[in-house]
């Protein structure tokens, strides 16, 4: 069965910093391209960033380029969301899901992870 | 506000049939095939539904079904059953290795 469990998501200060992580189970981990999406109440859902199976190809949207870096350790079929100079409209809830941007589907998502900005 | 609209709300009596539109750009829904739908319950994680605009996943019933026409894609629920009652989103690829969804529909049925 696919697993995905993200993991790391906390309250924050602006200008903060936050590492979330994706353990991923019962697939082979290093065949996948992955992404991070988000989903806040006012916006609905929003693609973020996306890693390609080997990590070689690299994409994030405009909204996080130059703060969000993910990344991908595949000897722990591990997802990772580093998050820097955090913003309160960063709020949201964050879910990590195997796919491809350039077929526009993720099959599977996890469960997501809470991570709340304020002062 | 999202990059591809849907409506927020809506309905369908059981048995029914309910359509949700997604409209977007020649940019985006219109310009490719990358259309995807995925169901949505509270606190859950998002399941695709429908991709490549029409395809069904393994294990999705065949009440649902996806369609597009110029920058509008749809999703179809036949036969509608209260277990249907959830958020819909769509999706599409929008090039420039770029993703954008739509702001959600919430499916009641009545």
């Amino acid at each position: 069965e696919v697993q995905l469990v993200e993991s790391g998501g906390d309250l924050v200060q602006p200008g903060g910093s936050l590492r979330l992580s994706c353990a991923a189970s019962g697939f082979t981990f290093n065949n996948y391209a992955m992404s991070w999406v988000r989903q806040t109440p006012g916006k609905g859902l929003e693609w973020l960033s996306a890693i390609s199976d080997n990590s070689a190809t690299i994409y994030y949207a405009d909204s996080v380029r130059g703060r969000f870096f993910i990344s991908r350790d595949n000897s722990k079929s591990t997802l990772y969301l580093q998050m820097n100079s955090l913003r309160v409209d960063d709020t949201a809830v964050y879910f990590c899901a195997r796919g491809y941007v350039s077929l526009g589907r993720f099959d599977y998502w996890g469960q997501g992870t809470l991570v709340t900005v304020s002062s | 506000q999202s990059a591809l609209t849907q409506p927020p709300s809506a309905s369908g009596s059981p048995g029914q049939s309910v359509t949700i539109s997604c409209t977007g750009t020649s940019s985006d829904v219109g310009g490719y095939k990358y259309v995807s739908w995925y169901q949505q319950f509270p606190g859950k994680a998002p399941k695709l539904m429908i991709y490549e605009v029409t395809k069904r996943p393994s294990g999705v019933p065949d009440r649902f079904s996806g369609s597009k026409s110029g920058n509008t894609a749809s999703l179809t629920v036949s036969g509608l059953q209260a277990e249907d009652e959830a958020d819909y989103y769509c999706s599409s690829y929008a090039g420039n290795n770029n993703l954008v969804f739509g702001g959600g529909t919430k499916l009641t049925v009545l």
